[in-house]
């Protein structure tokens, strides 16, 4: 069975500074991952995706993801946080039947301090 | 092209009242997803439809009825709601291209159960 598990509710990164949110997944197949972000009172946004074409994954607004099999993560960086990265972030993983469905993380709240 | 909307964006019930939760996209995808996302929660997958006319349950489908007569549509119905009905429910579509297809996410709806 397919599940994602996100470590950290809220991180707290200065404006300029590295942004790391961690994302591990669990899957029997190989995986589809993706990230999302949600802006305050809006739907979720893609920001990335995996599809094993290659192990770092180029997103939208700076940030990337690096796929890594040995340790079963997709974490997600941005090396410089602007104010507007304030949002929260999910980790997903596409499930295994027909449905094509994702399977989300409990999502991390990112705040980005002036 | 307008995405995927949905309607209201909030509602108030009582419990035991019942209502109907509107979703369209205009991107011609057979696939169409509900999900509820509750505090702290992630998202789950209520229902989902790979083509008109063809429905099936995901993760917490009790409470919920879903009907598929178009490509376009895809409403959910609350019957006899409850206090644990109160979350945020979103309404997603997806082409039918494999694993690593894009969700697309409408806005939301906001329901309380009092």
């Amino acid at each position: 069975a397919q599940s994602v598990t996100q470590l950290g509710s809220h991180v707290s990164v200065s404006e300029g500074a590295l942004v790391l949110l961690r994302c591990n997944y669990s899957s029997s197949v190989p995986p589809y991952l993706f990230w999302y972000v949600q802006y305050p009172n809006q739907g979720l946004q893609l920001l990335l995706k995996y599809t094993s074409a290659a192990t770092l994954v180029k997103g939208i607004n700076g940030f990337e993801a690096e796929f890594k099999k040995s340790e079963t993560s997709f974490h997600l960086t941005k090396p410089s946080a602007h104010m507007s990265d304030a949002a929260e972030y999910f980790c997903a993983v596409r499930g295994e039947t027909g449905a094509n469905n994702l399977f989300f993380g409990t999502g991390t709240r990112l705040t980005v301090i002036p | 092209n307008a995405g995927v909307t949905q309607t209201p964006k909030f509602r108030i019930l009582k419990i035991g009242q019942s209502m109907t939760l509107q979703c369209a996209q205009d991107m011609n995808h057979n696939y169409m997803y509900w999900y509820r996302q509750d505090p702290g929660m992630g998202l789950k997958l209520i229902y989902y439809s790979v083509g008109a006319g063809i429905t099936d349950k995901g993760e917490v489908p009790n409470g919920y009825n879903v009907s598929r007569s178009t490509t376009e549509d895809f409403p959910l119905r609350l019957e006899l709601a409850a206090p644990s009905q109160t979350s945020v429910y979103f309404c997603a579509s997806s082409p039918a291209s494999g694993g690593a297809s894009e969700q697309f996410f409408g806005p939301g709806t906001r329901l309380t159960v009092l």
